[in-house]
């Protein structure tokens, strides 16, 4: 059964410092590899995903993701965090054709940014 | 352009109760999804809809029931609801070829159940 694990519920930084949040999966087949995020209140909006290719995948809003399968991981890196980037954050993983959509989310990652 | 739209947003239930969520999306895609999401355990798919006229059970499907009514909409039922269906509610739907999909998402119903 393929699963997501992120090992941390809550990082706190500081406006402007990097950023990295840590996501490991594991997963049968060459897996869909996203990250999500959710302001409160709002629905999920999608940041980057990767299926295959370039291993280094750029997202919006100046993320991006770096897929290593010997360590089954996708963590998601900005370099400099805004105030904006405040919210709660998801890994999933799944597979593609008419499997896509049935996602396996991570507990997700509560991001808090000091000014 | 409303994209996935679900109502109602807030709902509160007594136990035993039943209701039905409410999913559309304008923007004719096949595939629409159900997911609950609770605390520290992220989004959990409940049933799925691959296609108008079709649906299969997710991860977490009992105690639900689901229709497609057509391309637009895809429901979710709740026959007797209980305590631990207590959760916020996404319905997402799919577009895209294989390799440029995108899952959309509504903004959420927020159900509590006494």
């Amino acid at each position: 059964a393929q699963s997501v694990t992120q090992p941390d519920i809550h990082i706190t930084v500081s406006e402007g410092a990097s950023l990295e949040l840590r996501c490991n999966y594991s997963y049968g087949a060459t897996p869909y590899l996203f990250w999500y995020v959710q302001s409160p209140g709002q629905g999920l909006q999608l940041l980057l995903k990767y299926f295959s290719g370039d291993t280094l995948v750029q997202g919006i809003k100046g993320f991006e993701a770096e897929f290593k399968r010997s360590q089954s991981s996708f963590n998601l890196r900005k370099p400099s965090v805004h105030w904006s980037d405040a919210a709660e954050y998801f890994c999933a993983v799944g597979a593609g054709g008419t499997s896509y959509g049935k996602l396996t989310f991570g507990q997700g990652t509560i991001l808090t940014v000091h000014p | 352009n409303a994209g996935v739209t679900q109502t109602p947003k807030f709902q509160v239930l007594k136990t035993g109760q039943s209701m039905t969520l409410q999913c559309a999306q304008d923007m004719n895609h096949n595939s629409m999804y159900w997911y609950r999401q609770d605390p520290g355990m992220g989004l959990r798919l409940i049933y799925y809809s691959a296609s108008e006229g079709t649906t299969d059970k997710g991860e977490v499907p009992n105690g639900y029931n689901v229709s497609r009514l057509n391309k637009r909409e895809f429901s979710l039922r709740l026959e007797s609801a209980a305590p631990s269906q207590t959760s916020v509610y996404f319905c997402a739907s799919r577009e895209g070829q294989a390799g440029y999909e995108k899952l959309f998402f509504g903004s959420g119903t927020q159900l509590s159940v006494l």
